[in-house]
């Protein structure tokens, strides 16, 4: 059975930063895109971002202004998101999300949630 | 960037009737890259629909997709009290639509 589990979410100030993981399994996770979407408060959903299986390339949302970074480690079966920069404006449910099928996220964690506030 | 609109915003049926719902492209979309997913209140999202028509795995088949270009259409036959939720359409694994909103009373 596939299974993600994220972790790291919290409180914490603006300006801030903070590292959330993903740690999977049930599948073969060197073979698969790995995503990053949030949702905030009573809104839609946001895609953040993506990496291919080898990591060898990863893709942003434009609103995200360059701080945020996605990362993976195969050898962990673990995903990872660093945000920096943080205003209130991030402040969602973070779900990490497998590419099981084309351009489709077949399976999702149960989200962790980040809120940005002094 | 490629912007999706979904409509209506909110739909309010009842059981055994069907749902249409709309997913509109600002620029063409290849049909290989669009997707539907369901979520309930407090839940992920769930994958229904991917490359425009095909259901994921353990979706039934009173959901169905069509459409190309830049207009898409999610259709929910026979719906039951269990579909009430908000169906997000999305395009080539990234943006997503704002979402619809089907209320079964």
């Amino acid at each position: 059975e596939v299974q993600l589990v994220e972790s790291g979410g919290g409180l914490v100030q603006p300006g801030g930063s903070l590292r959330l993981s993903c740690a999977a399994s049930g599948f073969t996770f060197s073979g698969f895109w790995m995503n990053w979407v949030r949702q905030a408060p009573g809104k839609g959903l946001e895609w953040v971002a993506n990496i291919k299986a080898d990591g060898g390339e990863k893709y942003y949302a434009d609103s995200l202004k360059g701080r945020f970074t996605i990362s993976r480690d195969n050898a962990k079966n673990s995903l990872y998101l660093q945000m920096s920069s943080l205003s209130a404006e991030d402040t969602a449910v973070y779900f990490c999300a497998r590419s099981g099928v084309p351009y489709g996220f077949e399976n999702w964690g149960q989200g962790t949630l980040v809120t940005v506030s002094s | 960037e490629i912007v999706l609109t979904q409509s209506p915003g909110t739909l309010s049926l009842s059981p055994g009737e069907t749902a249409t719902l709309s997913c509109r492209a600002s620029q063409s979309v290849s049909s290989s890259f669009l997707a539907w997913y369901q979520q309930k209140p407090g839940q992920a999202p769930r994958l229904l629909i991917y490359g425009t028509s095909t259901r994921a795995t353990g979706i039934p088949d009173r959901f169905s997709g069509s459409g190309s270009g830049t207009d898409f259409t999610l259709t929910i036959a026979g719906l039951e009290p269990e579909d009430s939720a908000v169906y997000y359409c999305q395009q080539r694994g990234s943006s997503f639509g704002p979402g619809t909103k089907v209320d079964i009373k």
